[in-house]
């Protein structure tokens, strides 16, 4: 997507931490959300951030929110090998339909044993 | 709950044929998404409906493009004359309006050739 930018990949040994970084335009942007999508699978839900949020943990995941700087990351701790999937960042700027929202063109991690 | 389901999974056609896809949102769902994805890209909203209503066209929904839901349950979309262009990964997310998690399918891949 052309307002949101995520680098393309990502390579990580077992264990380690993943941080996966992600840049958006829109300021009016309300909820920011990270997605997974494993091979022939359609998209899955890992976590969401609203705005006025700094950052959000979830488990192993952790989201962290730099609104002057329109920068999101999402942190993987201990990585399995199970992580291994493309992951999206997701903007929407419409507070009562989460389902229409803006993503970025995923990060392929890879997580190597 | 079977979750979101699409049909068929694959569809192979031949330059300027037409195709059809199905989507079956989660049952309680009132709103149904579709995306398009292709390779190497996140996906990118065409429409949504609430109920059989259909709220937003994307400019991408171009004239050969058609979306319906009839009833408020499942949607179709349909592609007339299709153009190598048009292959990719048609995906379907339902929500409830409020909401906000969208759950999405696993896609219907076209490939025309």
């Amino acid at each position: 997507g052309e307002d949101v930018e995520q680098s393309l990949f990502l390579s990580v040994r077992e264990g380690d931490s993943s941080v996966i970084n992600c840049t958006y335009t829109d300021s009016s942007s309300t909820y920011l959300y990270w997605y997974k999508q494993e091979p022939g699978a359609g998209l899955q839900l890992l976590t969401y951030i609203f705005s006025n949020m700094d950052m959000k943990q979830d488990q192993r995941l952790t989201v962290l929110l730099n609104k002057k700087d329109k920068h999101l990351s999402l942190r993987i701790a201990d990585t399995q090998t199970g992580d291994s999937a493309i992951y999206f960042c997701a903007e929407s700027m419409d507070t009562t339909n989460a389902g229409k929202s803006t993503f970025g063109d995923g990060t392929t991690l890879t997580v190597k044993p | 709950d079977t979750g979101v389901s699409q049909d068929p999974r694959h569809k192979i056609t031949k330059r300027g044929q037409n195709v059809t896809f199905r989507c079956d949102p989660i049952s309680e769902h009132n709103r149904l998404y579709w995306y398009r994805q292709t390779l190497g890209q996140g996906p990118e909203f065409l429409t949504y409906f609430q109920n059989e209503a259909q709220l937003e066209k994307s400019r991408l929904l171009s004239d050969r493009f058609s979306a319906e839901r009839p009833k408020g349950s499942f949607s179709t979309l349909e592609i007339q004359r299709t153009e190598q262009g048009d292959s990719a990964m048609y995906l379907c997310a339902s929500s409830l309006a409020g909401q906000l998690e969208a759950f999405f399918g696993q896609g219907t891949r076209l490939t025309v050739v």
